[in-house]
């Protein structure tokens, strides 16, 4: 089945580039979004971005002027970048399969979330 | 401050059965999606959609939507079931994506 791998630095200092990869093996890239979320210690989860094979992607507004998501589909992979970053960036980040978007049903849209998760990497910014 | 509102902790008897609720106006339009989440590990799709299960979740696991609010039935609470659980859905402009707060589940 498929599974996704988190990789990138552990540390990194502040005001500089955070940047992450996610290794998709065991199925394809392509017809899927693709999303990076993060946790912040002792926290809940933040939505980040996501990114479809075909490029269109959606970030949190609260994080898009700081936020790259990327796809390599030769490499079956996809990335992140975050710039600028600060003490309030660490946190465990993790990539994960979706959404997926469905149609009207009469009453609400589909959404069918995010099904296959990395195992996270731990990120801390500091000097 | 997040679109999708979840109180921060229930509580269950063993056995029991629990609801977990997420509030917001984007369910009035969008399904939602649930996640479990253990101690140091990732969290784990366990409801999408109107009330799908992914393989391997237990059929105790169940969600429904009514209005603005979606919710997390867990029947015949199991031990194995303490843990956080956050709900996930489309924001209101129907682009981006959006989790609750998270609701911490303790078994008594």
């Amino acid at each position: 089945q498929v599974q996704l791998q988190e990789s990138g630095p552990g540390l990194v200092k502040p005001s500089e580039t955070l940047s992450l990869t996610c290794t998709v093996s065991g199925g394809s890239i392509r017809s899927y979004y693709w999303s990076w979320i993060r946790q912040s210690p002792g926290k809940g989860l933040e939505w980040i971005g996501y990114m479809h094979y075909s490029g269109t992607a959606n970030y949190n507004p609260s994080l898009k002027s700081r936020v790259t998501i990327s796809i390599d589909t030769s490499k079956t992979q996809f990335s992140l970048k975050v710039s600028s970053v600060t003490a309030a960036d660490t946190a465990v980040y993790y990539c994960a399969r979706g959404p997926g978007f469905g149609d009207y049903d009469g009453f609400r849209k589909y959404y069918y979330g995010m099904d296959v998760w990395g195992q996270g990497t731990t990120v801390t910014v500091s000097s | 401050s997040s679109e999708l509102t979840q109180d921060p902790a229930v509580s269950v008897a063993l056995g029991q059965t629990v609801r977990i609720t997420c509030q917001g106006d984007s369910l009035r339009s969008y399904y939602a999606s649930w996640y479990q989440q253990k101690p140091g590990q990732a969290p784990v799709l366990v409801i999408y959609n109107k009330n799908n299960r992914p393989s391997g979740i237990p059929d105790r696991f169940s969600g429904s939507t009514s209005g603005n609010t979606a919710s997390l039935t867990i029947t015949g609470t199991q031990a194995e079931d303490e843990a956080d659980y956050y709900c996930n859905s489309r924001d209101s402009s129907g682009n981006r994506v959006v989790f609750g707060g998270g609701t911490k589940l303790t078994v008594l």
